[in-house]
């Protein structure tokens, strides 16, 4: 596609609940990045994928959280039995390859967790 | 390991008014982003750069390699600048190799 391609926008759920964020990244592009955006804060980075390779997963806050990509193109971030800590804006990114070329974000997630 | 710093972290301005970011990072780097943030949460990448100036519209952008700085300048601002502006710098350290600043929350008033 023309950009990268994030959803659902938004998404209120219960604590305890599962939840599932999509994300489509521009054609082509072999590196995909999530990252978080907590009120106030930085941009968190989540996880890396490369290719076929295996994801850096060094992000990931705990246990809870996960992703997977498939076919090295559309990924998914779950995250599990949500807490309210959980609620902030995820953000997918992707680039040609991993370096400094040609980061292009999605619009974003803005999960809140009641 | 690297710390990217940005001031001021919030600014208000009037319409028309000249306006200036700033950005300091500890580690050498490769390349550094200015993106754009409007409120919804959607990033857009302004400018990358390794050296020098680069120019697009009334956005400016310029680093400062040995003083480790980079300049996020917005002349004759407008309203539909307000944005958080954020510079996050390619060093290629862990996975992602970025370093994000925390951002500057820019309102520009008619």
């Amino acid at each position: 596609g023309a950009g990268v391609s994030q959803s659902p926008s938004n998404k209120v759920t219960e604590k305890g609940k599962d939840v599932e964020l999509r994300c489509d990244p521009i054609s082509g592009h072999t590196a995909l990045y999530w990252y978080r955006q907590s009120l106030g804060q930085g941009l968190e980075f989540l996880i890396y994928f490369q290719g076929n390779s295996a994801p850096d997963k060094s992000g990931l806050p705990s246990d809870r959280f996960s992703a997977e990509r498939t076919g090295g193109s559309v990924s998914t971030l779950t995250i599990q039995r949500t807490q309210q800590e959980d609620s902030a804006v995820y953000l997918c990114a992707s680039s040609p390859r991993q370096g400094i070329y040609g980061y292009t974000f999605g619009s974003g997630t803005r999960l809140t967790v009641v | 390991k690297n710390e990217v710093e940005q001031s001021p972290q919030n600014l208000t301005a009037q319409e028309g008014e000249f306006i200036t970011i700033n950005c300091s990072y500890s580690v050498g780097i490769s390349a550094l982003h200015w993106l754009q943030q409007h409120p919804g949460g959607g990033i857009v990448s302004l400018f990358m750069l390794s050296s020098g100036k680069k120019k697009h519209g009334r956005l400016i952008a310029t680093i400062n390699i040995q003083e480790k700085h980079s300049s996020l300048h917005i002349t004759a601002s407008h309203p539909r600048d307000s944005a958080v502006y954020i510079c996050a710098d390619y060093s290629g350290g862990g996975a992602d190799g970025l370093t994000f600043g925390k951002g500057t929350h820019l309102i520009i008033q008619p």
